[in-house]
């Protein structure tokens, strides 16, 4: 099946650095991808969805200036945490819609660990 | 809009015992279902999926699940749980034909327990 993959698996950045996560469709393009954010034994949030080649929506209370994210090709896109703090450690998890296919066929990544210190 | 009800945070089946993981939802539009699993540490891997074709779906490692339209129900089951089944299962659901088709909304989740 479709693979997504995600880097780095887990990071830790000092507080009010910035920290970048990508994701990657390997083996088809994506014109959609979207962020969850995850917290301990809970659900997925969904951050945003991301549009290759125009800006991300963002879904209500989440931070654009914060949450910077990046879908420059078919294939890949970035989230970049700006300004971490504490509180941004969580688990996020992209997931990528396969283009052209019908039955909104969506392909998640292994996610990534951010501790922030 | 959609959402999804998962009744049952935690389900503790004994192996070789019936799996069954209810999914209820509400969607104002004919919807998609999703059922994902999340083992430790890891990203979301889909199981089955319902696209408005047949409403009994059958899924990887033996899961299967029916749309009910009637009671707006999609539950997960499988005849006989194996010890590797012990996950955390999300029923997802989002809306189907719309420019938003992509966007799923998830359910809480339910953590299934195998024990021997």
């Amino acid at each position: 099946g479709a693979v997504v993959s995600q880097h780095p698996s887990r990071v830790i950045c000092k507080s009010g650095t910035s920290v970048k996560i990508e994701c990657r469709s390997l083996d088809f393009q994506a014109t959609t991808m979207f962020w969850y954010r995850q917290f301990p034994k809970q659900s997925l949030m969904l951050m945003a969805t991301s549009n290759e080649g125009s800006k991300a929506t963002y879904e209500q209370g989440v931070e654009k200036d914060k949450f910077l994210i990046n879908h420059a090709s078919l294939t890949l896109s970035t989230l970049t945490v700006t300004s971490a703090h504490p509180e941004d450690s969580s688990f996020y998890i992209c997931s990528a819609r396969e283009m052209g296919v019908s039955g909104n066929t969506i392909y998640f990544g292994e996610g990534s660990w951010l501790t922030v210190v | 809009a959609q959402s999804v009800t998962q009744l049952g945070s935690h389900v503790s089946v004994s192996e070789g015992a019936l799996v069954l993981l209810r999914c209820n939802y509400s969607s104002s539009v004919p919807p998609y279902l999703f059922w994902y699993v999340q083992y430790p540490n890891q990203g979301l891997q889909l199981l089955l999926k319902y696209t408005s074709a047949a409403t009994l779906v059958k899924g990887i490692n033996g899961f299967e699940a029916e749309f009910k339209k009637s009671e707006t129900s999609f539950h997960l089951t499988k005849p006989s749980a194996h010890m590797s089944d012990a996950a955390e299962y999300f029923c997802a659901v989002s809306a189907a034909n719309t420019g938003t088709a992509s966007k799923l909304t998830f359910g809480t989740g339910t953590r299934l327990q195998v024990t021997l």
